[in-house]
């Protein structure tokens, strides 16, 4: 079966540092991978795709993220994080199987400090 | 502007009291399908459509109904809620394959 992990409840990241939110996943087939913004009520904003092509993928508010398919994961990444930043984010893959179906992890809380 | 649109955005009722969450979208896609968001959980998708008068179950299809009669129109039925229907539920919708999906606001449904 399909399915999508993010191993952290929360990230927390000072302002002005890097950041990493991590995913992992597991697909048959080649893996259409998201990630998703949330903020308090608020519905979810795409950040970025990857479906082919290049590894690194580059998404809105100068949020990227990293495939790598030895490891089976699709890191979001953030050079310097702002306040603004935090949210609840959420990584997902697209079925392409049966249903096309988003199938999403259970979301990780990203708190950045001032 | 595109936008998926679902109305109301916050919902209190009681136990057995027929609702239903309406859902629009203007982007003219073909696929559109509701989750429910629960803490710890994620969203799981309830039902999905594939194109006009074709839907199917989700995940968690129990205690809900949904129509496609329309292309942009994809309301959420539910016949007699209970308390475990209580949740945050999204409508979304997209083209077919490798697009991204599109969110509506999010209706906050409390059942009592």
């Amino acid at each position: 079966a399909q399915s999508v992990a993010q191993p952290e409840d929360q990230v927390n990241v000072a302002e002005g540092n890097p950041l990493t939110v991590k995913c992992t996943y597991s697909v048959s087939g080649n893996p259409y991978l998201f990630w998703y913004v949330q903020y308090p009520n608020r519905g979810l904003q795409f950040l970025l795709k990857y479906i082919t092509g290049d590894n690194l993928v580059k998404g809105s508010y100068g949020f990227e993220a990293e495939f790598n398919k030895s490891q089976t994961s699709f890191h979001l990444k953030k050079p310097s994080a702002l306040v603004s930043d935090s949210a609840l984010y959420f990584c997902a893959v697209r079925d392409l199987a049966a249903t096309n179906k988003l199938i999403f992890g259970t979301g990780t809380l990203l708190a950045v400090q001032p | 502007e595109a936008q998926v649109t679902q109305n109301p955005r916050y919902l209190i009722t009681v136990t057995g009291k027929k609702l239903t969450v309406t859902c629009s979208q203007n982007m003219n896609h073909e696929y559109m399908s509701w989750y429910r968001q629960d803490p710890g959980l994620g969203l799981r998708q309830i039902y999905y459509s594939m194109n006009v008068e074709v839907t199917d179950k989700g995940d968690v299809p129990e205690g809900y109904k949904v129509s496609r009669k329309e292309k942009r129109n994809f309301p959420l039925i539910l016949e007699s809620p209970s308390p475990n229907q209580t949740s945050l539920y999204f409508c979304a919708s997209s083209f077919i394959r490798n697009t991204e999906a599109f969110f509506g606001q999010g209706t906050r449904l409390t059942v009592v």
